[in-house]
């Protein structure tokens, strides 16, 4: 079964670079979700989007914004990134209740 | 608000055991849904098993199943037949009211499990 794709799996920037991160759900699933897990911790929402729509923000910085484009897949770019940022991104997709996760986006802020 | 308690941060069973893994939860939604997923070592979130607030009977999913008390506010994990693969992080989430249909996920802190021959 498809699953969801995200690209790059690993990124390294330095600090005040940008960054953007994509993400693929699996075919028919009409609701993306971005988490952040940081080192040793738990996921944290970053932002959702419903066909295309944002449906609801959690937190995510202002230097941090993502869409979601036409054929569903949704991007989530980073400016001025802090070491901070370094964490695992993780990208999710669902159609009803179930949320099925990415690979995660490692990215390294030097 | 949500919240998400995991108050395990590791446990440890021998292959072919069963495992239980605790999670509580505390919210004000009249609707929810509690959710498990598995974190290996490799980093990928692995859903596992849902279960629906409104839901009369524990999810299962082979091996898995969720032991879900909802006047105690849990919903415990239980791994049967344990195996050397099933050792990773394991972390309890739940959503918001189902008639959303947006429902961002809060996780507790996670429970490590380690499974021995």
């Amino acid at each position: 079964a498809a699953g969801v794709i995200q690209s790059p799996r690993h990124l390294i920037k330095e600090k005040r670079e940008t960054a953007t991160l994509k993400c693929y759900p699996i075919p028919r699933h009409d609701t993306v979700y971005w988490y952040q897990q940081g080192p040793g911790q738990d996921p944290q929402f970053l932002i959702s989007f419903y066909e295309k729509m944002q449906s609801d923000k959690g937190s995510i910085p202002d230097r941090f914004s993502a869409q979601q484009f036409s054929d569903y897949h949704s991007e989530l770019n980073m400016s001025s990134l802090e070491l901070g940022d370094s964490a695992l991104y993780f990208c999710a997709s669902s159609l009803v209740r179930e949320q099925y996760f990415g690979p995660g986006t490692r990215l390294t802020v030097t | 608000a949500q919240k998400i308690t995991q108050t395990q941060p590791g446990m440890f069973v021998q292959e072919k055991e069963a495992v239980t893994l605790d999670c509580t939860y505390d919210t004000s939604d009249p609707s929810y849904g509690l959710f498990w997923y598995k974190q290996p070592s490799s980093g990928e979130m692995i859903f596992l098993i849902y279960q629906g607030s409104y839901d009369q009977q524990n999810a299962t999913e082979g091996r898995y199943s969720l032991n879900f008390q909802k006047a105690r506010k849990s919903a415990n994990l239980v791994i049967s037949a344990s195996q050397l693969g099933d050792s990773a992080m394991y972390f309890c989430a739940m959503s918001g009211p189902e008639n959303t249909g947006f429902q961002k996920l809060v996780f507790g802190t996670g429970t490590r499990l380690l499974v021995s021959p």
